[in-house]
């Protein structure tokens, strides 16, 4: 099946620095990817849709300039936390639309920590 | 927006048992209904979808019905097995946005 990596898995970081997550698809294209935040024993919620070539779009109540999302190839999103406060501690899933489906395949998520 | 909810929030069934989870979305217009399974700490996996265009699907011991008019669809999975233990998500999306929203989730154990 398709695969979707994520890069770093864990990361921890100070306050105020800002730490960038990179998106990949492995073997397919992905015109769109999403990225959610998910607490823990929580649901994922859905934070913007990154789109190949364009602006990302962001859901309402997400900081769009505090959370930065490059999509500039058909197979690599990134998510930039700047100025990373411990309450943007949380585990970050992204995930990858194959082209021609609807099907959405996740990655692996990444821990991010600040102190 | 889109509003997903599930229920339960939680279930525990014996072995071999069978369990169903239950969602209702709200949105007429969504049409691609997929379910997945997470284990702990790692990441969600599609375990079976529908479409708006059919109303049941089965994939060995796992199915999915959709019922439109009522804006319900519901995971059912038999002979439970210790390894089926995780969290379900439903989601419901549009197929030209693709947006997923998800329901709040299911932990499932399966006691053996």
């Amino acid at each position: 099946g398709a695969v979707v990596s994520q890069h770093p898995s864990r990361v921890i970081c100070k306050s105020g620095t800002s730490v960038k997550i990179e998106c990949r698809s492995l073997d397919f294209q992905a015109t769109t990817m999403f990225w959610y935040r998910q607490f823990p024993k929580q649901s994922l919620m859905l934070m913007a849709t990154s789109n190949e070539g364009s602006k990302a779009t962001y859901e309402q109540g997400v900081e769009k300039d505090k959370f930065l999302i490059n999509h500039a190839s058909l197979t690599l999103s990134t998510l930039t936390v700047t100025s990373a406060h411990p309450e943007d501690s949380s585990f970050y899933i992204c995930s990858a639309r194959d082209i021609g489906t609807d099907t959405q395949y996740f990655g692996p998520g990444t821990r991010l920590t600040v102190l | 927006g889109e509003n997903v909810e599930q229920h339960p929030s939680t279930l525990s069934v014996q072995e071999g048992d069978s369990a169903v989870i239950k969602c209702t979305y709200s949105d007429s217009a969504s049409n691609y209904f997929p379910w997945y399974k997470q284990e702990l700490g790692k990441r969600p996996q599609l375990i079976i979808d529908i479409r708006s265009n059919v109303g049941e699907k089965k994939d060995q011991r796992i199915a999915v019905t959709l019922n439109k008019t009522a804006k319900h669809f519901s995971l059912h999975i038999t002979e439970t097995q210790p390894e089926d233990s995780a969290v379900y998500f439903c989601a419901a999306s549009r197929g030209n946005f693709n947006k997923f929203y998800f329901g709040s989730g299911t932990k499932l154990n399966v006691k053996p």
